[in-house]
């Protein structure tokens, strides 16, 4: 069964820090996505950045960053220049077939 | 992406009665989701609706709980029957847009049942 693992339930840094999220995924697929998800307190659920697995190169979007390790089936996300609106529920998620199967998340919280 | 509303936002419900959400999105889509989030958890996904066919569940859900309508490629309703307040959780419908397994997410009903 796939599964995803995010070990850090909770972090905090200060504004303008870089912080990275740690995410580990278990699948016998070669084809899939990964993704990180954003959730404030709004409860919206905002695509925060994707990665294709055929993909060597790291994607980046904007101040959001993922060091993609296939091999080690790790997939962190790196926030530079963190910023209050960033405090936020981060959820990493594996895709397959169209199912998206999540972790538990990260509560992460930007202090001013 | 796509702009994605749901109704209602929120509501509170005595057990026992049904509740039906309803998922508007302003382009067409063929696959829309139906995820539950209950307090503090991640989502789970309830089932997948395509237009033109019955909903596909995920283990765990049953048609006679929550029954799904998906009438054409802009809309799509989730209806939580016979509530228990097990069921107080937030409901989300997802969409993917462009078919390459990326998706975009309603902003959620938070449901609550005494």
């Amino acid at each position: 069964a796939q599964t995803v693992t995010q070990s850090q339930p909770e972090m905090s840094v200060q504004e303008a820090e870089t912080v990275t999220l740690s995410c580990t995924y278990d699948t016998s697929e070669s084809n899939y996505y990964l993704f990180w998800y954003k959730q404030p307190p709004s409860r919206q659920m905002i695509l925060v950045i994707r990665q294709e697995a055929y993909k060597q190169q790291n994607a980046t979007e904007n101040r959001f960053s993922v060091n993609f390790q296939k091999a080690a089936k790790s997939f962190s996300l790196k926030i530079s220049d963190s910023q209050l609106g960033d405090t936020a529920m981060y959820f990493c998620a594996f895709m397959n077939n169209y199912q998206l199967i999540w972790g538990a998340g990260t509560k992460l919280i930007i202090k001013p | 992406s796509a702009v994605i509303s749901q109704k209602p936002s929120r509501d509170i419900c005595q057990r026992g009665t049904s509740l039906t959400i309803q998922c508007q999105v302003d382009s067409q889509v063929t696959m829309m989701f139906w995820y539950r989030q209950q307090p503090g958890q991640s989502l789970t996904l309830i089932a997948t609706a395509n237009q033109g066919s019955e909903a596909t569940y995920e283990s765990g859900f049953v048609i006679d709980k929550f029954p799904i309508s998906r009438p054409n490629l802009t809309f799509s309703t989730l209806t939580v029957s016979n509530m228990s307040p097990e069921d107080s959780s937030i409901y989300l419908c997802s969409v993917d847009t462009r078919g390459d397994n990326e998706q975009f997410f309603g902003p959620g009903t938070r449901l609550t049942v005494l």
